[in-house]
């Protein structure tokens, strides 16, 4: 079964400042990866999925990760954090092809300060 | 399109007692999904239906939890009796295919 790990619990940040959060899975086979982000009060929401082809991805808000297949992982990066971007953002992972259920890290709360 | 809809939004009850929660998924997604979000933690999945069938449900607490997905559509879920540690926001998620998840605004349970 795969696992994901998010290293980061909490992350806190002057606006301007450039992100990365880390997200490693375990998982040997071919994955689809994505990133959810859930903003204060409300619903999950994808931000940005990987299913194949370039190994970087572009998502909503500015937001982008990179899979890197040898080292496991999928981090999650944008160059200049806004206060709107203060959420809780979860990586998961799913085995790739048919209807694999979808797991999810512990989540990394970040808090832009204005 | 319209979103998963989700009721109650709120829940609060006590130990023992009951709990129905509802899920109507986006019209035309065949699979749905409900999760469990405890305080601090990622999402974690109970079980997945694919139209009206079971696809994992090897996680869902069987002696408490139930779920029901009758005619392909909306679903249901039930804990009986209800324990503290049950205490959590209940995400529903349906998706079409292989594509993401688009999740509801969920149920934050609360036994007492």
């Amino acid at each position: 079964a795969q696992s994901v790990s998010q290293h980061n619990h909490h992350v806190i940040l002057s606006e301007a400042a450039s992100l990365e959060l880390g997200c490693n899975y375990s998982y040997g086979g071919t994955v689809n990866l994505f990133w959810y982000v859930q903003y204060p009060g409300q619903h999950l929401q994808l931000l940005l999925k990987y299913f194949s082809g370039d190994p970087l991805v572009k998502g909503i808000k500015g937001f982008e990760a990179e899979f890197i297949k040898s080292k496991f992982s999928f981090n999650l990066r944008k160059p200049s954090v806004q206060w709107s971007d203060t959420a809780e953002y979860f990586c998961a992972v799913k085995e790739a092809g048919g209807y694999q259920k979808v797991t999810f890290g512990t989540g990394t709360k970040l808090q832009v300060i204005p | 399109e319209a979103g998963v809809a989700q009721s109650p939004r709120y829940k609060i009850i006590e130990k023992r007692q009951s709990v129905a929660f509802w899920c109507n998924p986006i019209s035309g997604h065949a699979t749905l999904y409900w999760y469990q979000q405890i305080l601090g933690q990622g999402p974690k999945l109970l079980i997945q239906f694919q139209n009206n069938g079971v696809v994992d449900d090897s996680q869902l607490p069987k002696d408490r939890f139930s779920a029901e997905r009758l005619k392909g559509v909306d679903s249901t879920l039930k804990i009986q009796p209800a324990k503290l540690e049950d205490s959590a926001v209940y995400l529903c998620a349906s998706s079409f295919q292989n594509y993401g998840y688009t999740f509801g605004s969920g149920t934050r349970l609360t036994v007492v």
